[in-house]
């Protein structure tokens, strides 16, 4: 398995409250991802990174900010939670940006 | 905007015989296509994944088609197997080599024995 860790793995939090997920790699790759699991909408990328500082949107990043301070970290955090935010989110790294990305095991987020 | 659609939620078949899962692509950018598959309570693992310069790729049982002018592609389970049973993703790339990669919606896939 390629090594991905992600913190915490679940977490319940309360409506307005700022979270931090962290996505932690080993495997010096240049990109990575955070995704959301929905039921009905499959994965959806809400950020991703191609370098140290260098990020972009996805198709939901609306509510989301990251930051990528050094290559083995990418944080993702929620500003303010809503309940539309709770879902399952999962890491991803990948070496390029044409190869397959390998997945952390995820982070299971409720916003009550 | 669903940029990569897989129609089918779920799909059902017999213990050995063919799985055909379908996904569908808007995108004409794309140019890297991959297939995952999603057990419950893990991250999606890869399984195979195809280049536009092809129509076809096998790994084992696994063959992935994709047909450029339909903006479509397919992955072929043969045979199958109860241990196939899970959730499948295709995800497609850009050729602006941005590292963005798009899923769909999944497909769930029950073989029986």
């Amino acid at each position: 398995d390629a090594g991905i860790t992600q913190s915490p793995r679940h977490k319940v939090t309360e409506t307005g409250t700022p979270v931090t997920l962290r996505c932690h790699q080993t495997e010096n790759h240049r990109y990575m991802y955070w995704y959301r699991q929905d039921p009905g909408h499959g994965l959806r990328l809400i950020h991703y990174s191609y370098g140290v500082k260098d990020t972009d949107k996805g198709e939901v990043s609306d509510g989301y900010s990251v930051s990528r301070s050094k290559t083995e970290d990418f944080l993702l955090t929620l500003e303010s939670a809503t309940s539309s935010q709770t879902s399952v989110y999962f890491c991803a790294i990948s070496p390029t940006g044409n190869t397959e990305a390998f997945f952390g095991q995820g982070t299971r987020l409720t916003v009550v | 905007d669903q940029q990569v659609k897989q129609n089918s939620p779920s799909l059902s078949v017999q213990e050995g015989r063919i799985s055909i899962l379908n996904c569908d692509y808007t995108n004409s950018m794309f140019d890297y296509f991959l297939w995952y598959k999603k057990y419950p309570a893990e991250g999606p693992t890869f399984l195979i994944s195809i280049s536009s310069i092809k129509d076809k790729n096998e790994d084992g049982r696994f063959t992935v088609f994709l047909n450029k002018s339909a903006k479509h592609l397919s992955l072929h389970i043969v045979p199958s197997q109860p241990g196939d049973s899970a959730v499948y993703f295709c995800a497609a790339r850009p050729s602006s080599n941005t590292g963005k990669l798009i899923f769909g919606q999944g497909t769930t896939l029950q073989v029986k024995p």
